[in-house]
């Protein structure tokens, strides 16, 4: 079955540097997202993005934090200057099509570790 | 804006036991749909059962199924026969129906441990 694939599993980066979180969608999947978990916290939404602009962003996806689709098959976000606090496991997820009801399959996740 | 809340931190259930999942979310929309995913201890949230607000009869898969009570606000999922694999964290999560490609609002989790 076809699987969302996200790189690398683990980030380790130093505070203020740049950072970028790669995620193959399923290839027939127009609707994707990220979302994070901090440890010990709920998953939170960041972005949605379809037909290559933000559908919907959370107050969390502030200036710092920006999405692409470079090629026909990778989703990457970017994080301009890290911080301590964007310390979190970030997952990727894609559906399907424009009915609401298809559910949408995840990544494994990358760790981000901020030092 | 919508919450989902799970009241459970940590469950047990004995192998082959019948065990539920509390959920409750607040909405003020009528029309939406409710997910349970399961993460296996380093990998991927998978999912395990949805159900569409405007249906009354409640979902089913294998094992799983769910109790659905809308006016209630509650979405317990009831996994029967657990299993060793059964074992992981449980997400209830909501979606609003209004338009295309909505986020997903998760609740806290559940850790779900099963013994043998």
């Amino acid at each position: 079955e076809p699987e969302v694939t996200q790189t690398p599993s683990h980030q380790v980066t130093q505070m203020g540097q740049e950072v970028i979180l790669r995620c193959v969608p399923i290839s027939n999947h127009l609707y994707f997202y990220w979302y994070r978990q901090i440890l010990g916290q709920k998953v939170e939404f960041l972005v949605s993005f379809y037909n290559n602009e933000i559908s919907e962003k959370s107050e969390i996806f502030d200036d710092q934090f920006s999405v692409e689709r470079p090629d026909g098959s990778n989703f990457t976000l970017k994080i301009r200057s890290t911080k301590l606090e964007d310390s979190a496991m970030y997952f990727c997820a894609s559906s399907r099509d424009s009915n609401s009801n298809q559910p949408q399959h995840f990544g494994d996740g990358t760790r981000l570790s901020i030092l | 804006a919508q919450t989902v809340t799970q009241s459970q931190p940590e469950m047990s259930v004995q192998e082959a036991e019948t065990v539920t999942l509390s959920c409750t979310y607040d909405t003020s929309e009528s029309d939406y749909y409710l997910f349970w995913y399961k993460q296996p201890p380093s990998r991927q949230m998978i999912l395990v059962i949805r159900q569409e607000a405007y249906k009354q009869q409640n979902a089913t898969e294998n094992r799983f199924s769910v109790n659905f009570q809308k006016a209630a606000k509650s979405f317990s999922l009831k996994i029967s026969d657990s299993q060793l694999g059964d074992a992981a964290m449980y997400f209830c999560a909501y979606r609003s129906a209004t338009r295309a490609g909505n986020k997903l609002v998760f609740g806290a989790g559940t850790i779900l441990r099963v013994k043998s």
